[in-house]
């Protein structure tokens, strides 16, 4: 059973960095299995914010990043505002079908 | 501007069927592939099923495997799922989200609706 992996939570001051990761059961996440990031607040349908490991879309905010990092996908918001506050989850491919993590709840503190 | 509206969810009893559709609105819609992805109430997000721009590849999530099937029509802009032999365990919000390129399996997910919620319970 494919199991994706994210950290089930995070605490992060304003302005602050952090990194989020996801990994595979696998073995090493690779841009073979296109990472992709999405943002969910509640009561809110997912936004996407990076897709194919590093691209982000029109209105990815330029804090948001996407990278490989130790084998795993990495999100890493740099200068975190409030509105940061979310969940967010990584998707990853395998073989015709996609997964995702379960998810990582970020705190503004 | 892009719009993706499910609809057909409910309340249904375990065993039986119901059939999701989602129109699309503000894209070229045979021009990418699309998902179906759902959420448990107070869970995370679930990919469930995806579909390429020409219908010639499809994929499911173990869990629906066998059990539900994608489908679209290009010329109706419109997205579906139809779900057999339904459990309670799917039980969730239901969202179609429009792929980023023609092929479900290497695009990610731009768009999203805002889901339509399917009860499974006797």
């Amino acid at each position: 059973q494919t199991v994706v992996t994210q950290e089930p939570s995070l605490t992060v001051s304003p302005g602050g960095t952090v990194t989020l990761t996801c990994g595979s059961n696998t073995g090493a996440v690779t841009s073979g299995y296109y990472p992709n990031w999405f943002q969910q607040k509640p009561g809110q349908a997912p936004r996407a914010l990076i897709y194919s490991t590093t691209n982000k879309h029109s209105w990815t905010p330029a804090r948001f990043s996407g990278s490989l990092l130790g084998g795993k996908a990495a999100l890493t918001l740099s200068g975190v505002q409030p509105e940061d506050e979310a969940d967010y989850y990584c998707l990853l491919y395998y073989g015709g079908a996609r997964v995702f993590g379960g998810g990582t709840k970020l705190t503004v503190l | 501007e892009v719009q993706l509206v499910e609809s057909g969810g409910g309340l249904v009893q375990p065993g039986r069927s119901l059939r999701l559709s989602c129109a699309a609105s503000g894209f070229t819609f045979g021009d990418y592939a699309m998902h179906w992805v759902r959420q448990a109430p107070g869970k995370g997000l679930e990919w469930v099923s995806g579909i390429s721009w020409s219908s010639g590849s499809t994929g499911y999530a173990d869990s629906v495997k066998g059990r539900f099937t994608i489908s679209r029509d290009n010329a109706k802009n419109s997205l579906y799922l139809q779900m057999n032999s339904l459990r309670t365990e799917d039980t969730a919000l239901y969202y179609c989200a429009k792929a980023t390129g023609y092929y479900y399996d290497s695009s990610g997910s731009d768009f999203w609706g805002q889901g339509t919620l399917v009860t499974v319970s006797s």
